[in-house]
């Protein structure tokens, strides 16, 4: 069936440094990938999206890129801050002709000041 | 601003009860969802919407329903809760998946059954 696999499971990154959370999807017909941040005691929140005509979006010190051909994605966060601290969730488009999303499991991230 | 309002924050109901879990969005989105999610199972889709009286399952429907009498809201129903069914409750919408359109998603309803 239609999966999304999301690594790692937590992450901590130095206040200033880079995070990269991954995903990996299996169904082809997957062509929207957004990804949400989930802060404490919240809903998850729409940060970043891409569809599957472009191969790199960015937006401030946030990018996502994919390759279809691995059906790979990933979410780049540049000089962090305490603030992006959350849990992230990537998330594929079902099948064709469906309204679902397929999400991945969440990367707690914890950025240490 | 847009608005997915889920209407309780916390939930206590007992084993047996029937519970419901209401969620009304005001961006007149055709396509409603709720998930549910536990520690390191991240969302699953328990039940979706994408018209009015329309409906589809999941992937965990067993022991819960719908009900989207109206555009904007949309219920979910445990017929008889049981403790497996304590979890935070996620409701969402989106546009019409003519595009797969970003979901907004509510503030969440833990609901904790005992």
């Amino acid at each position: 069936g239609e999966n999304v696999e999301q690594h790692p499971s937590t992450l901590s990154v130095q206040e200033g440094d880079s995070a990269v959370i991954k995903c990996t999807y299996s169904d082809s017909a997957s062509n929207y990938f957004p990804w949400y941040k989930q802060e404490l005691g919240k809903g998850p929140q729409l940060i970043i999206d891409i569809r599957s005509n472009v191969g790199e979006k960015k937006d401030q010190r946030i990018a996502v890129t994919l390759n279809k051909t691995a059906k790979h994605f990933s979410l780049h966060i540049t000089e962090t801050q305490p603030e992006d601290s959350a849990v992230y969730f990537c998330a594929a488009s079902g099948t064709s002709g469906t309204y679902k999303y397929i999400f991945g499991t969440g990367t707690r991230l914890k950025v240490l000041a | 601003d847009v608005k997915v309002t889920q209407s309780s924050r916390y939930l206590v109901k007992r084993t047996g009860e029937k519970v419901f879990l209401e969620c009304v969005q005001d961006m007149d989105h055709e396509n409603m969802f709720w998930y549910r999610q536990d520690p390191g199972l991240g969302l699953r889709l328990i039940y979706f919407s994408y018209d009015v009286k329309m409906k589809e399952k999941g992937d965990i429907p067993e022991g819960y329903s719908v009900s989207r009498e109206k555009k904007e809201r949309f219920s979910l129903i445990l017929e008889s809760a049981s403790t497996n069914q304590t979890s935070m409750y996620l409701c969402a919408s989106s546009f019409s998946a003519s595009r797969a359109g970003d979901a907004f998603f509510g503030q969440g309803t833990r609901l904790t059954v005992v």
